[in-house]
């Protein structure tokens, strides 16, 4: 497997615009989440799903924030209007939680975004 | 709330010596805990996972220990290597459901000198 895919790499984008984020998470893993990183206060989960099903959402800092999982092999996240304080670095993540497996999560490479 | 405290300032260690992250947290019993490296650019990496019920898990050159009563946790990376230069995150599930909902301290970054 190629591992949990994010596009775009990085995205410079000016305030006000909408940004589209999007993660094809491992095949076969149950649950996905969105997490960002920036240096003042590190990794934070902001949402995750169980089977395409948001089961919380009580990171996701405002209401110009949202996520859809429409199958289980796509998610987005999607900041409209963004601001420059959302200026971050985005990871979605992966996690498979049958019988006997591990529970630890899969990333994928991240996204650069800087709200100009 | 739940917490979770790792040394923000950078460890700098000589090539070969053994180094020894911290991670500490306040305000609940997690039914396990887990440790990550992530590299600049990269996303983070799962190393280890120790239970509640385990006092010290290994692998390879990694030691992982888990004190419930001290709510700490210690990383050991023994005969290090310039390749062991990285930041390394503690992280925490949510609750005691196995969710994977995790949080993760801000991180340690470890430089390892020839």
């Amino acid at each position: 497997d190629a591992g949990v895919i994010q596009s775009p790499r990085h995205e410079v984008t000016e305030m006000g615009q909408e940004v589209t984020l999007r993660c094809k998470p491992i095949s076969g893993h149950d649950y996905l989440f969105w997490y960002r990183q920036t240096m003042m206060r590190g990794l934070e989960l902001l949402i995750y799903f169980n089977n395409n099903v948001p089961i919380d959402d009580s990171g996701m800092p405002e209401d110009r924030f949202s996520a859809k999982m429409p199958n289980a092999s796509f998610s987005t996240l999607k900041i409209q209007p963004s601001e420059p304080r959302d200026s971050a670095v985005y990871f979605c993540a992966s996690s498979f939680f049958g019988r006997g497996r591990g529970t630890e999560a899969f990333f994928g490479q991240g996204t650069r975004l800087t709200v100009v | 709330s739940q917490k979770i405290e790792q040394n923000s300032e950078a460890l700098n260690i000589q090539e070969g010596k053994t180094a020894t992250l911290t991670c500490n947290y306040t305000n609940y019993s997690p039914a396990y805990l887990q440790w990550y490296r992530q590299d600049p650019g990269r996303g983070p990496v799962f190393l280890l996972l120790i239970r509640e019920n385990e006092k010290e898990k290994r692998k390879e050159r990694l030691k992982v220990t888990f004190d419930t009563t001290l709510k700490q946790s210690l990383f050991h990376i023994t005969a290090s290597q310039p390749a062991d230069s990285a930041t390394y995150l503690c992280a925490l599930p949510l609750g005691r459901s196995n969710t994977g909902k995790l949080i993760f301290g801000q991180g340690t970054t470890l430089q390892v000198k020839p």
